[in-house]
């Protein structure tokens, strides 16, 4: 299993400013993901975070707008560039462990708590 | 990806079993079908998956009908700390390495 730790837990922002989300991982996950959550809304998928390469961006998404770093296996960051009130949102992130989705292992998603945004 | 349909919203009486249905009819046969629940202010945990047998944990259980066009999630005897969203997620075979599509999830509400 895995406990996923994110900080900070909730900001308050003004528009045009940019916030760095950090996210760790207590044991060496093969995989971790960034997902936004908007008010009322489902989770949706922005990115896998790649360890040592650039960010793999869904549709929608963009570097430009949030960048991603992945270091090393357990920490990851998020950042959201030039925030508008459109950006506010719960950020998460998630980590597991990569492999054939067998009964036998171990292919749950791990969340962390997420972090609460809001952009004024 | 294949999608799954579930109903927006149910409503259980704590201590009493709830039956959570989900429908996938474009389910693949590589696909296997997981469920998680995001409870109030908290992320995503995972509850349960499975492949075409009925699965149990400490949870709950998953049936899966015969055809894998549907499953349904049981929580045995409710109470309210399982007030959450609940969401029917299907993951291919070695899926691990992918995101997961959450889909809108049934918001179960646990009345004392």
């Amino acid at each position: 299993s895995a406990v996923i730790s994110q900080k900070p837990s909730r900001d308050i922002c003004q528009r045009g400013t940019s916030l760095t989300i950090q996210c760790q991982v207590d044991s060496q996950v093969t995989m971790m993901f960034w997902y936004r959550q908007q008010p009322g809304q489902s989770l949706t998928l922005i990115a896998t975070a790649n360890q040592g390469s650039e960010a793999t961006y869904e549709s929608g998404f963009v570097i430009d707008k949030f960048p991603i770093s992945r270091p090393n296996l357990t920490f990851s960051t998020l950042t959201v560039s030039n925030m508008s009130p459109e950006d506010s949102s719960i950020y998460l992130c998630s980590g597991g462990f990569a492999g054939a989705a067998s009964l036998t292992m171990n292919t749950e998603a791990f969340f962390g708590q997420g972090t609460r945004l809001t952009v004024v | 990806d294949a999608k799954t349909t579930q109903p927006n919203s149910m409503e259980s009486n704590e201590e009493e079993p709830v039956h959570l249905p989900c429908n996938h009819s474009t389910i693949s046969g590589t696909d296997y079908i997981h469920w998680y629940r995001q409870l109030p202010s908290q992320g995503p945990e995972y509850v349960i998956h499975g492949l075409t047998s009925n699965v149990n944990n400490r949870m709950a259980s998953l049936a899966i009908a015969e055809d894998r066009k549907s499953s349904t999630l049981i929580l045995h005897r409710a109470t309210l700390r399982d007030a959450a969203v609940y969401y029917c997620i299907l993951r291919r075979a070695g899926g691990g390495a992918d995101g997961l599509t959450f889909g809108k999830g049934t918001h179960l509400i646990i009345q004392p």
